[in-house]
């Protein structure tokens, strides 16, 4: 296993058009997350999906947002009609949970997204 | 203000020095995460911990609960350190409580 993977790793698109990033989790992990990062700024959540339920959505994740984990192994995140706000680096995370200790993490390189 | 205060912001240290990165956070927490991340994106795991210290090589994280503080220490500081080191914690509330709130980070640059 080679970790969380990201694809694309950099995307430029026109505004108004759609993307959509994939992220492929460790194996073994069953929590994925998103997240979203701006310059100069940490990362901030998106959404969390346990297996294939997405279990919590920030309020960050508008409605031109949607996220999948249709099998509960890979991820997909689609930005609709997208803006010049959603230039921004997008992270996939995954974690198992290590017992009293919390999830332990692992993060893939990241989607830069480029909205010209 | 951020759940998550890091300092200092900006850090320039010379090559050999012992670098001390500090966290502090004001909400309960079951983890804190100390991050690596190098230009480009990717982030690095460092650390996790929930309580006491932790060391792995050149680096020391430490974290203390009763007053909701963590550092990360590198001793003997080398060029190929230089990125940007991000904490962030886990909230104790709730069961849904799974992500992450990450501070802003403090980027560190280690001259020759």
């Amino acid at each position: 296993d080679t970790g969380v993977s990201q694809n694309p790793r950099h995307k430029i698109t026109k505004r108004g058009q759609n993307v959509t990033f994939r992220c492929d989790p460790i194996s073994e992990h069953n929590r994925l997350y998103w997240y979203r990062q701006t310059l100069g700024q940490g990362p901030e959540f998106l959404t969390y999906f346990q297996n294939e339920a997405q279990l919590e959505k920030s309020r960050l994740l508008s409605d031109r947002f949607s996220a999948e984990r249709p099998k509960g192994s890979f991820s997909t995140l689609e930005i609709q009609r997208t803006e010049q706000g959603d230039s921004a680096m997008y992270l996939c995370a995954s974690s198992f949970n290590l017992l009293g200790q919390g999830d332990g993490y692992t993060f893939g390189s990241g989607t830069r997204l480029t909205v010209v | 203000k951020n759940e998550v205060e890091q300092s200092p912001q900006n850090l320039t240290a010379q090559e050999g020095e012992f670098i001390t990165i500090n966290c502090s956070y004001s909400v309960g927490i079951s983890a804190l995460h100390w991050l690596q991340q190098h230009p480009g994106g990717g982030i690095v795991s460092l650390f996790m911990l929930s309580s006491g210290k932790k060391k792995h090589g050149r680096l020391i994280a430490t974290i203390n609960i009763q007053e909701k503080h963590s550092s990360l220490h590198i001793t003997a500081s080398h060029p190929r350190d230089s990125a940007v080191y991000i904490c962030a914690v886990r909230s104790a509330s709730g069961a849904g409580s799974y992500q992450l709130t990450f501070g802003k980070g403090t980027k560190l640059s280690v001259i020759p």
